[in-house]
């Protein structure tokens, strides 16, 4: 079992549409959960950060971590065209040392 | 937050050259690492940065192929020597602290020729 799985896509959503994208994970230990956002031709930039179970929301996003079943979400609302971009999901364990684990990405493409 | 400077941007390199990657933070850091993202794929760990020590690298990679430099807690230089084609890909510098999330550089997207 891979340590974290995310669906490649691509996700095609047309504008206004809510998008759900999700990332599953074997490791009890992860205490911080991320979302990071990468534009074609840029690098990796934090969109979401999240510390244990729970719900965080800033602005049109939601992230979303249920501990007891291993899984995170990210919802967008009011889907954007800019909003195409490749999601990865991120775990970390600080504990455990300093690595990030990052999922495959998704790629999303939000139709004007 | 943390202010990542990496540089090149870009390159376009003849196999068999080196090119060396500068990573520069705006603050001090705990730790710094050097990621591979090949085309359509997602990030690969190369190495761990240390200070003042040998780097610790990943299964797959070696010292030989990718020497790494970390002379203080603000920077750190990745260089990628022999280059094949195989070596195209886009190369992320990134760091952390205890707890805090991971922040990335904007990258260097390396072309082997």
């Amino acid at each position: 079992q891979k340590e974290v799985e995310q669906d490649p896509g691509p996700l095609s959503v047309p504008e206004g549409a809510i998008v759900s994208l999700n990332c599953t994970y074997s490791n009890s230990a992860f205490q911080y959960f991320m979302w990071y956002r990468q534009y074609s031709r840029k690098g990796p930039e934090l969109l979401m950060y999240t510390y244990s179970s729970g719900n965080k929301e800033d602005g049109r996003f939601t992230a979303q971590v249920d501990k007891s079943s291993k899984y995170i979400s990210l919802f967008i609302r009011d889907s954007q065209p800019s909003d195409s971009a490749t999601y990865l999901c991120a775990f970390a364990d600080r504990t455990g040392g300093f690595k990030t684990i990052f999922g495959a990405g998704t790629r999303l493409f939000v139709k004007a | 937050s943390a202010v990542i400077s990496q540089k090149p941007s870009r390159d376009i390199c003849q196999r068999g050259t080196s090119l060396t990657i500068q990573c520069q933070v705006d603050s001090q850091v705990t730790m710094m690492f050097w990621y591979r993202q090949q085309p359509g794929q997602s990030l690969t760990l190369i190495a761990t940065a240390n200070q003042g020590s040998e780097a610790t690298y990943e299964s797959g990679f070696v010292i030989d192929k990718f020497p790494i430099s970390r002379p203080n807690l603000t920077f750190s230089t990745l260089t990628v020597s022999n280059m094949s084609p195989e070596d195209s890909s886009i190369y992320l510098c990134s760091v952390a602290t205890l707890n805090t999330e991971a922040f990335f550089g904007q990258g260097t997207r390396l072309t082997v020729v």
